[in-house]
């Protein structure tokens, strides 16, 4: 199962880009990268997914070089409502599921 | 709003008891999976069905338990309660049998308090 490790906190200012990085080394053929968003007690919400190149909804871009080693979410001008713990996983696909730690980003005014 | 319903939003019991969380899953979403996330930690996978049949096991302690039932609601039943057992406890559903480019949809949890 792929392994996913993430920065432990950022901070960040409202109306700036936010870049958190993911390195998934031993990512797999078949795997996708998704990324979801946790506030406080809440259960996780769904940003963004993608296997190669570049996805963007709504809300977020995910960057996946060639190599699929690492992704990056990028969150355009983020405010205060931004603040959260931004999870990478990688879907490995009907098996364990397996959260890292998070990125806990910190939007100041 | 996720469309994952669960229930109770919140429970308080005592050590050594048993008791039975409940989650339905979004229309049409085959998969329920089980997450516990302790105060400040990160999510741990329990278990995994789909369509009625286990499909995965994490660390699930033995005194925990599943179902998914034919309306493909699914239960969490967890028994000899200890201090330890509270936490926040999830429920996702996906569409499919959890194949790789499956989305997990989190329903707003059961927090579970052991005196």
């Amino acid at each position: 199962l792929a392994k996913t490790t993430q920065p432990i906190s950022m901070d960040s200012y409202e109306g700036q880009e936010v870049n958190i990085t993911c390195s998934h080394n031993n990512i797999a053929t078949n795997d996708y990268i998704t990324w979801y968003q946790q506030f406080p007690s809440q259960g996780p919400r769904f940003i963004i997914q993608g296997y190669k190149t570049k996805v963007t909804n709504e809300v977020a871009s995910l960057f996946i070089p060639a190599d699929r080693k690492s992704s990056t979410l990028s969150l355009p001008r983020v405010s205060l409502s931004d603040t959260a713990v931004y999870y990478c996983l990688v879907n490995t696909g009907g098996f364990k599921t397996i959260f890292g730690a998070g990125t806990r980003l910190f939007v100041k005014a | 709003d996720s469309g994952v319903t669960q229930t109770p939003k919140h429970l308080i019991t005592a050590t050594g008891q048993r008791v039975t969380l409940r989650c339905s899953p979004r229309s049409g979403d085959l998969s329920v999976y089980w997450y516990q996330q302790s105060l400040d930690q990160g999510l741990q996978f329990l278990i995994h069905y789909y369509n009625g049949e286990e499909r995965a096991k994490g660390n699930i302690l033995e005194r925990f338990s599943a179902q998914q039932f034919p309306d493909l609601h699914s239960e969490l039943n967890l028994s000899s309660l200890e201090l330890g057992d509270s936490a926040l406890y999830f429920c996702a559903s996906s569409e499919r049998s959890g194949s790789s480019a499956d989305t997990q949809y989190f329903g707003p949890g059961t927090r579970l308090t052991v005196l």
